[in-house]
């Protein structure tokens, strides 16, 4: 059972590039989620998708977007990447079409260092 | 301004001995709450959840207490043991939008 895939696992990246992670799942659950998680701050959430063909914002959205194709990808985009950016990101999903009640399963992790 | 709130950062337990990870709330409309444990280099992962109409969840080494008046959580771990080394993080769940806290580094001393 694969979960959720992320890729790639680390980058190394300039400034000014653009830059995609991409994540995929399999268990076809339908809301989707962006965090990025640094030291002292936690994890806090990016983007999320609620269902395919919508997305929201979260807590930190500046300088990412998301999109949401189909039910099992994710991918999330730096247009311009800046220092400020560099961090752990995790993909999400979780099956909460009843509500309250549904779980998060994160994937592995994307370790992305902007120079 | 963080809504879910975890003001120790680093716990340490001798084995066998209870760990009360504590975690603090704002936002009055979380219905559902969580607490995952992440080791280094992966992701976090489920532990134990509780929803906002009961204040007691158990399973087994692990229970959820839910004080909805004071807008606090706590994560008891007993007997603890030196696997349950980790960081770990409290959630909230609002209109299926999950906050966590900064999470808390528990280390079990053997």
């Amino acid at each position: 059972i694969a979960g959720i895939t992320q890729a790639p696992t680390s980058q190394i990246l300039a400034a000014g590039r653009r830059m995609t992670l991409r994540c995929t799942q399999d268990m076809r659950h339908n809301a989707m989620y962006w965090y990025r998680q640094d030291l002292g701050l936690g994890l806090r959430l990016i983007h999320y998708s609620n269902t395919a063909g919508t997305t929201g914002k979260g807590e930190v959205p500046d300088g990412y977007s998301v999109s949401r194709a189909n039910t099992d990808d994710f991918p999330l985009t730096l247009a311009s990447a800046v220092p400020s950016q560099t961090s752990v990101y995790f993909c999400a999903s979780s099956n909460n079409l009843a509500g309250a009640g549904g779980e998060l399963f994160f994937g592995e992790g994307s370790r992305l260092t902007v120079l | 301004d963080q809504q879910v709130k975890q003001n120790s950062p680093s716990l340490s337990v001798q084995e066998g001995r209870i760990s009360i990870l504590n975690c603090d709330y704002t936002n009055s409309m979380f219905d559902y709450f969580l607490w995952y444990k992440k080791y280094p280099a992966e992701g976090p992962t489920f532990l134990i959840s509780i929803s906002s109409i009961k204040d007691k969840n158990e399973d087994g080494r692990f229970t959820v207490f839910l004080n909805k008046s004071a807008k606090h959580l706590s994560l008891h771990i007993v007997p603890s043991q030196p696997g349950d080394s980790a960081v770990y993080f409290c959630a909230a769940n609002d209109r299926n939008q999950f906050y966590f806290g900064t999470g808390t580094s528990l280390t079990v001393i053997p």
